[in-house]
C-alpha cells in the first residue's frame, strides 16, 4: 500500500525556519518525482515545487512565491522527501501535501498524505 | 503564472447533469493535453478524478469526464449524487503545476 506522511509542520514566526519531511513507503520512492503543494485555511491548491528523480537529473523547480526561501530535497536512502522553508511570511501559513504519481503499462495512481498545518504567526 | 479560472460555485439536482470551466492561456491549458481534476471534500487530501483531460483513474465513476477546447477545459458530473458536493479543482500540470482557483460544487 502507498503511503505518505508528512510531518515537521508547527507554529513559527515569521522569518522564522523549519523543515517538513514525507515518508514514502510502499513504492519505489527513488523512481519517483515528488511534489509539494499547500493549501492556505479555506483557500485553493496551490503548487510549491517539484524534485525530479536522480536518474532524471534530480533537478528542483518552484513557484514563484517561494523561490529563493524554500528547498525541496530528497533522501532515497530514506525514502523521504523534504521541505526547507526559511524566510517564512504569515502568507506560506498553510496545509502542506507531499504528492506524486504512480505510472504504470496500465496504470496512473496519484497520491497524496494527509498533510501537515504550518502556522506563521507572531 | 496565474491560477486557472473556474466558477466560484455551481449547483444541481440529484440526478442531473453539471459542468465545471476553467480557463487558462495558450501556454498552458492551450498548449497541452495536461489537465486534471481533482475533488476535496473538507477537511481530506484531494482525489484525482481526470488526468490528460479526459482519462479517468480506475475507481473512479464513469459520471465523471473531462474535455477541452482550446484554452478552457472542462468537468462535467452526470446523474449529481449527493456524495459529489464538495470542492473540484483543474490543474494545468506540463512543467510546473497549475491549479486552477476551485469550484464548490452543491446537491440541492
Amino acid at each position: 500500500e502507498v503511503q505518505l506522511v508528512e510531518s515537521g509542520g508547527g507554529l513559527v514566526k515569521p522569518g522564522g525556519s523549519l523543515r517538513l519531511s514525507c515518508a514514502a513507503s510502499g513504492f519505489t520512492f527513488s523512481n519517483a518525482w515528488m511534489n509539494w503543494v499547500r493549501q492556505a485555511p479555506g483557500k485553493g491548491l496551490e503548487w510549491v515545487g517539484r524534485i525530479k528523480r536522480k536518474t532524471d537529473g534530480g533537478t528542483t523547480d518552484y513557484a514563484a512565491p517561494v523561490k529563493g526561501r524554500f528547498t525541496i530535497s530528497r533522501d532515497d536512502s530514506k525514502n523521504t522527501l523534504y521541505l526547507q522553508m526559511n524566510s517564512l511570511k504569515t502568507e506560506d501559513t498553510a496545509v502542506y501535501y507531499c504528492t506524486t504519481v504512480i505510472v504504470g503499462a496500465t496504470t496512473y495512481e496519484d497520491y497524496w498524505g494527509q498533510g501537515t498545518l504550518v502556522t506563521v504567526s507572531s | 503564472q496565474s491560477a486557472l479560472t473556474q466558477p466560484a460555485s455551481v449547483s444541481g439536482s440529484p440526478g442531473q447533469s453539471i459542468t465545471i470551466s476553467c480557463t487558462g492561456t495558450s501556454s498552458d491549458v492551450g498548449s497541452y493535453n495536461l489537465v486534471s481534476w481533482y475533488q476535496q471534500h473538507p477537511g481530506k487530501a484531494p482525489k484525482l478524478m481526470i488526468y490528460e483531460v479526459s482519462k479517468r483513474p480506475s475507481g473512479v465513476s464513469n459520471r465523471f469526464s473531462g474535455s477541452k477546447s482550446g484554452n478552457t477545459a472542462s468537468l462535467t458530473i452526470s446523474g449529481l449524487q449527493a456524495e459529489d458536493e464538495a470542492d473540484y479543482y483543474c490543474c494545468s500540470y506540463e512543467g510546473r503545476k497549475v491549479f486552477g482557483t476551485g469550484t464548490k460544487v452543491t446537491v440541492l
